[in-house]
């Protein structure tokens, strides 16, 4: 009964080469979330999704495209992946409410960039 | 000054001790905080929200200093299972959106 999917759980890419990573979610929630982890740092996040409405970070390199074509997908492109781009990326999601409530996350996908 | 801040840690601790972290934040403004839990190479998950008035939950208590702006969370008796990296997370404006501190390491050693 997982809630927030994320496929594959491990992806290996060589330099430069496209790649798509999915996140899909059971709960129904509006807001959806990718985040890129590396090794011993915070969970940054890359963009969010409020519906429809789609939410660019200022600092989110231009390599980095999301797609939410249902309430259900939402899927992070990386066109032209580089060495620094090996991370572990984060899907998450949560309800719409007055405040800010609860993420829930998916088990996350490695991203190796060879 | 970073958004959120956190003493990375490790904190070592012996089973059966009290701990205690803090995490400093920069915008007044911020409105909610949580701790979250991640453990070694898995996804973080939430731990407790932190009120205004402080809360509890079991071993755990979590506190609010807004003059301050910090949050603080106490765990006593510790388990060899509490041993992961606890996250201070904020929301940072926007709607909906948060950030995360990098973390505080612990391990509960037998």
């Amino acid at each position: 009964d997982a809630m927030v999917i994320q496929n594959p759980r491990y992806q290996v890419t060589q330099f430069g080469k496209p790649v798509t990573l999915s996140c899909s979610q059971t709960l129904n929630h509006n807001v959806m979330y990718w985040y890129q982890q590396k090794s011993s740092q915070a969970p940054k996040l890359l963009f969010h999704y409020y519906d429809k409405d789609f939410n660019n970070e200022a600092d989110t390199p231009d390599n980095f495209q999301s797609r939410r074509p249902n309430t259900s997908f939402c899927f992070l492109d990386i066109r032209s992946p580089g060495l620094g781009d090996a991370a572990m990326y984060l899907c998450a999601t949560s309800r719409v409410s007055t405040g800010v409530d609860e993420q829930f996350f998916g088990p996350g996908t490695r991203l190796t960039v060879l | 000054r970073k958004e959120v801040e956190q003493d990375p840690g490790p904190f070592n601790v012996p089973e059966g001790a009290t701990v205690a972290f803090n995490c400093t934040y920069s915008n007044s403004a911020s409105q909610s905080f949580f701790w979250y839990r991640q453990d070694c190479r898995k996804e973080p998950k939430l731990l407790m929200s932190v009120y205004s008035s402080g809360n509890e939950d079991g071993r755990f208590t979590a506190q609010l200093n807004r003059a301050s702006q910090y949050i603080s969370l106490l765990i006593r008796d510790s388990k060899l299972s509490d041993s992961a990296t606890y996250l201070c997370v904020v929301n940072s404006g926007g709607y909906q959106k948060v950030t995360f501190g990098t973390g505080t390491k612990l391990q509960v050693i037998p």
